[in-house]
């Protein structure tokens, strides 16, 4: 009965290079979230997928990210040429549609530490 | 915009006291409701969802809800030092797909 599952767990990344993030939701869940939380700050959402499709992005900058939700695989949420401002946790979390119920699931986040 | 707004805190209770953490959010739409609890490193947990008004019990933890004043808060009885962690209220906005989650609020359980 596996959660969310996110990898990988700690990425290091130089300035410019691209970071990877995967996500697999909750067996049965189709809905995928992703938010970012810098030290000692809440958590911001980002984006809201569902599979092959992007139901809302306003939380994600205009440059430089980009997530998807293939048919088949994870959900990735890929950063291209990262900065030290990017260097942050990222949780993704899951939720099944049910009713009026939208409860999410998160995963054990990923921290990103741009050099 | 719609907000989630909490009390940053920290609030600090000694043990065994009852800790009330307070929540209110601006979507008169909102009809779905959440506390989690996240510990310093950790990713959040959802421990109480709450849909209609009134009092939902689930073992030391109270969730409450009042539309009308558009708050929730959660009451943790018997209050242990491993309640020590950041607690985020979250509200489902009006389409439901969506939570909107509060900055948390610090507690602080003193043994």
């Amino acid at each position: 009965n596996a959660g969310v599952m996110q990898n990988p767990r700690h990425l290091v990344r130089r300035r410019g290079q691209e970071a990877r993030l995967r996500c697999s939701p909750m067996k049965g869940h189709s809905h995928v979230y992703w938010y970012r939380q810098l030290p000692e700050e809440g958590l911001k959402f980002m984006v809201y997928l569902q599979k092959e499709n992007i139901i809302d992005e306003s939380g994600m900058p205009k440059e430089r990210f980009s997530a998807e939700f293939p048919k088949e695989g994870p959900s990735i949420l890929r950063i291209q040429q990262v900065v030290r401002g990017d260097s942050a946790a990222y949780f993704c979390a899951s939720s099944s549609a049910s009713g009026i119920s939208y409860e999410q699931y998160f995963g054990p986040g990923t921290r990103l530490t741009v050099t | 915009q719609k907000e989630v707004e909490q009390n940053s805190g920290p609030l600090s209770v000694p043990e065994g006291a009852i800790a009330s953490l307070n929540c209110t959010y601006s979507d008169r739409g909102s009809q779905s409701f959440f506390w989690y609890r996240q510990y310093s490193g950790k990713s959040p947990e959802l421990i109480m969802s709450i849909y209609s008004n009134g009092d939902k019990e689930d073992g030391r933890f109270t969730a409450q809800l009042n539309k009308a004043s558009q708050y929730v808060s959660l009451l943790i009885r018997d209050s242990q030092p491993s309640d020590s962690a950041t607690y985020l209220c979250a509200v489902g906005d009006t389409g439901g797909f969506k939570t909107i989650f509060g900055a948390g609020t610090r507690l602080f359980v003193k043994a």
